[in-house]
Order: structure tokens, then C-alpha cells, then sequence
């Protein structure tokens, strides 16, 4: 069964506007870790940010911000002022379990266009 | 602190024929993981090593394997290639009690 879900194939924003990439997620473990990943068409995988099942706060890194609503099992990735260097594949992923990751299972991604 | 390094960076070979990917985690990590990203089927967890032991190992067939050596670097190796084994193998690494795991370039393996 699919785990991570990510709806959206494709997104268009222009420069310096905020775009939000959509993540639902479906567990029945109480502690999870929900993790993005930005990947250039290069192929790396580049992580950007990271939420806990337990934290309370909603994670910010710069301009990056993850919008967790756990009773929707959404974790929403938020760019503010979106940068031409941000086209790039955006993948979701989870990994379950305490302790130290163990394995993550990712969305199919969603491919972000930043036009000019 | 330098990443994760993989290598080759590209690899090709025939259908039958063995291949071995490279994979050095970060200096301290101790766990390594090695993901598939073929086309179409998205990423795929492949094996977990820890500690030079296996931890977890993903829906993949036998002739998929590895091993972790004592200085915490891994071998991929995939015995008998098929042509739907041509991927992207990406390789990460995770500090002991962490939950991130940070990811290499990657090796492109085509099987002709």
C-alpha cells in the first residue's frame, strides 16, 4: 500500500512568489519521521527539511517550511520566495519507527518549474 | 565535512554480467543505505547496513546484495543484470540515533 502520497506531478510559480508542494502520508505507527528532498536534475537527493511525529513546532529551515497538520496526516512543504535554482524534482518521504531511521519510502514527486 | 561519495558515476554493462556500485558515508556515519530509482517505479528502498551487519533489506530479488566494511564504506553488487535493473542507485548515510539521512550523487547503471 502506497504510504506517501504526493498529488500534484507538476507545479508552475513564478520568481519570488511562495509555492506549497502537497504530501499526505498514511501510518499506523505513532512515532514517524517525515522528511523532504529536493533532487536537480543532476540526480542527487538533496535534504531540505525534517518533522517529527512528536514535535510540536512546525520546521522551518530559510526559506523552507513544513506545514504538518498530523490530524490530516499532511505534511506540506511551504518555498517563500521561490528562486529559479529551485526547479527540481520534490519528493516526501517517511520513515517509521523510533530510534535512527530505518528505511524511507518516498512519494512519486512533484517536478517544480520556477519561471522567470 | 565532505558528503557522501559514490562511485563509478556511470556504469554500463551487458544483460548476464555483475556490476559493483561503491558507496563512502559521511566520516562518522555509521549506517549506509542504497535506494533504486529506475524510471517509472520511483524510489525503492534496496538494503540497510549497520554496523557491518544487514538491518533491512527491500522487496528485491536475492541477487541484489552488499556488504559494509569495518571503515563503515558499502558494495552494492547485482549479480546476473537484467535490463530493468538500468537505474539510478543512490546511496545515503545516517548518524547512529539520527533520523536524516543524507544522500550521494548516485551511480547510473545501464544494462544493454
Amino acid at each position: 500500500a502506497q504510504k506517501i502520497t504526493q498529488t500534484q506531478p507538476g507545479m508552475f510559480v513564478q520568481e519570488k512568489e511562495a509555492v506549497t508542494l502537497d504530501c499526505t502520508y498514511d501510518t499506523s505507527d505513532p512515532s514517524y519521521g517525515l522528511f523532504w528532498y529536493k533532487q536537480p536534475s543532476s540526480g542527487e537527493m538533496i535534504f531540505l527539511i525534517y518533522q517529527g511525529s512528536y514535535d510540536q513546532q512546525n520546521a522551518t529551515e530559510g526559506r523552507y517550511s513544513l506545514n504538518f497538520q498530523k490530524a490530516r496526516k499532511s505534511a506540506n512543504l511551504v518555498i517563500s520566495a521561490s528562486q529559479l535554482g529551485d526547479s527540481a524534482m520534490y519528493f516526501c518521504a517517511m520513515d517509521e519507527g523510533q530510534g535512527g531511521s530505518e528505511k524511507l519510502v518516498f512519494g512519486k514527486g512533484t517536478k517544480l518549474t520556477v519561471n522567470p | 565535512e565532505a558528503g557522501v561519495t559514490q562511485s563509478p558515476t556511470h556504469l554500463i554493462k551487458t544483460r548476464g554480467q555483475q556490476a559493483t556500485l561503491r558507496c563512502s558515508p559521511i566520516s562518522g556515519h555509521t549506517s549506509v543505505y542504497w535506494y533504486q530509482q529506475a524510471l517509472g517505479l520511483g524510489l525503492q528502498f534496496l538494503l540497510w547496513y549497520d554496523e557491518g551487519e544487514e538491518r533491512n533489506r527491500g522487496n528485491f530479488p536475492p541477487r541484489f546484495s552488499g556488504r559494509q566494511f569495518p571503515n563503515y564504506s558499502s558494495e552494492l553488487n547485482v549479480n546476473a543484470l537484467e535490463l530493468e535493473d538500468s537505474a539510478l542507485y543512490l546511496c545515503a548515510s545516517s548518524l547512529e540515533g539520527t533520523e536524516t539521512q543524507h544522500f550521494g550523487p548516485g551511480t547510473r547503471l545501464t544494462v544493454l
